[in-house]
């Protein structure tokens, strides 16, 4: 699996966009890039996923670049609900046996008033 | 529909007890996962099963081992705990649809005296 770069920390204003970067340079051509979040030590959640084109969710927008070596999730209202720490993650898509996701990191977003 | 379940909740063990952990999917997913978290970093895979009958080991198996008991329930045993093994246990599980997604249980809080 490639591996993924992001910043330690973010702040971000209440009810302003969300802008977490993420670069992927190594990633393969049959690789997604993946973003969960995690609240306070609860369970990861998935926020949502992309391969080359650019995604859209009831939580969250993703920007790949056209090269797919980096992306952006965008929240695009963050509220204070959605202080967590962010995770970028690429993997294979036709990992049939496990398919297993390989954390780092991730982004500590904190939303401020 | 309750997803993935986790019990206990929370765990204080003696160096040496041995305790197995729970986990529960009603959502008929046939892979299932054990990852840890230790305080301020990401989660690390422990064991995964891909299927029913089928275990393999992840990034950090020692110590411990698992048991798929069907495809609902995927348990994870300590033999004997040391204070190294005290985490937070997280359960998730995927199903076959492609590109995967993973559904995570609230997690069990351990410690190791």
């Amino acid at each position: 699996d490639a591996k993924t770069t992001q910043p330690t920390s973010m702040d971000c204003a209440e009810g302003r966009a969300a802008n977490l970067p993420c670069n992927h340079s190594t990633i393969s051509g049959n690789e997604y890039v993946y973003w969960y979040r995690q609240i306070h030590s609860q369970g990861p959640q998935y926020i949502i996923h992309g391969l080359k084109n650019n995604e859209t969710n009831e939580m969250a927008s993703l920007i790949i670049t056209e090269d797919r070596k980096s992306s952006t999730l965008i929240l695009p209202h963050a509220t204070l609900r959605d202080t967590a720490v962010y995770y970028c993650i690429v993997r294979d898509s036709f990992y049939n046996q496990g398919g297993k996701l390989i954390f780092g990191q991730g982004t500590e977003l904190s939303v401020k008033p | 529909n309750a997803g993935v379940t986790q019990t206990p909740k929370f765990q204080v063990l003696k160096t040496g007890q041995s305790m197995t952990l729970q986990c529960a999917q009603d959502m008929n997913h046939n892979s299932m996962y054990w990852y840890r978290q230790d305080p301020g970093m990401g989660l690390r895979l422990i064991y995964y099963s891909a299927s029913e009958g089928t275990t393999d080991k992840g990034e950090v198996p020692n110590g411990y081992n698992v048991s798929r008991l069907n495809k609902r329930e995927f348990s994870l045993r300590l033999e004997s705990a040391a204070p190294s093994q005290t985490s937070v246990y997280f359960c998730a599980s995927t199903g076959l649809a492609v590109p995967k997604r993973e559904f995570f249980g609230p997690g069990t809080r351990l410690t190791v005296l």
